[in-house]
């Protein structure tokens, strides 16, 4: 099976500006999680989607967002950059059962987004 | 609050040496640990997993103990080689928000 996978890899917006990612799971994998990776706070949790609906939400503020859609495939959402915006957005798949059985997440190579 | 603290933040060890990561997770309803390896530029794979129904599973050369009363895991990497250089992370799963919880991160050098 193909790996998860992210596009664009690479991004540069400017303060203000809003910027969408894109994820496809593993064929088969209705979870979808994401997350902001940067040197000073880690790995850090944005949301999560199962068949088209966000499940559980992080401590992110309202201008991060996300979607599924039927086939899996899920976005992100950044409104009104900002400089501490700047990070690896990951996401990860998973193929089933969170919260009763949670499974290995794979993760895709990440979008590096760069704010100026 | 929804917390994981991860030990040493680097850790450099001669080729050969075993190294040990510590976590501690703060919700006793964690059911899930799995552990984490990114190398430079990649992205992060999965090395091993435990779930709570079990105190210790091994693959290898690579390790991994709970102690659910203290809320303690670690990971441990025997016979260690330069390729296992890498950041470790480890992660405690939420049941109550339904998520991944990682701590900040293990830097390993091992050193020929």
């Amino acid at each position: 099976k193909a790996g998860v996978t992210q596009t664009p890899r690479y991004l540069i917006k400017t303060r203000g500006q809003q910027v969408t990612l894109s994820c496809s799971p593993i064929s088969g994998h209705r979870s979808v999680s994401w997350y902001q990776q940067t040197p000073g706070q880690g790995l850090q949790f944005l949301f999560e989607y199962f068949s088209e609906t966000q499940r559980n939400k992080g401590n992110f503020p309202g201008r991060f967002s996300g979607r599924q859609f039927s086939n899996s495939r899920s976005e992100m959402n950044v409104s009104t950059l900002e400089l501490g915006d700047s990070a690896l957005y990951l996401c990860a798949s998973s193929s089933e059962g969170a919260p009763i059985i949670v499974n290995e997440q794979f993760f895709g190579p990440g979008t590096r987004l760069t704010v100026l | 609050g929804e917390n994981v603290e991860q030990h040493p933040s680097t850790l450099s060890v001669q080729e050969g040496d075993s190294a040990v990561i510590k976590c501690t997770y703060s919700d006793s309803a964690s059911n899930y640990f799995p552990w984490y390896k990114q190398e430079l530029g990649k992205r992060p794979q999965l090395i091993i997993d435990i779930r709570s129904n079990v105190g210790e599973k091994k693959d290898q050369r690579i390790a991994v103990t709970l102690n659910k009363t203290a809320k303690h895991f670690s990971l441990h990497i025997t016979e260690t080689q330069p390729e296992d250089s890498a950041v470790y992370f480890c992660a405690a799963y939420y049941n109550q928000g339904g998520k991944l919880i990682f701590g900040q991160g293990t830097e390993l050098s091992v050193k020929p």
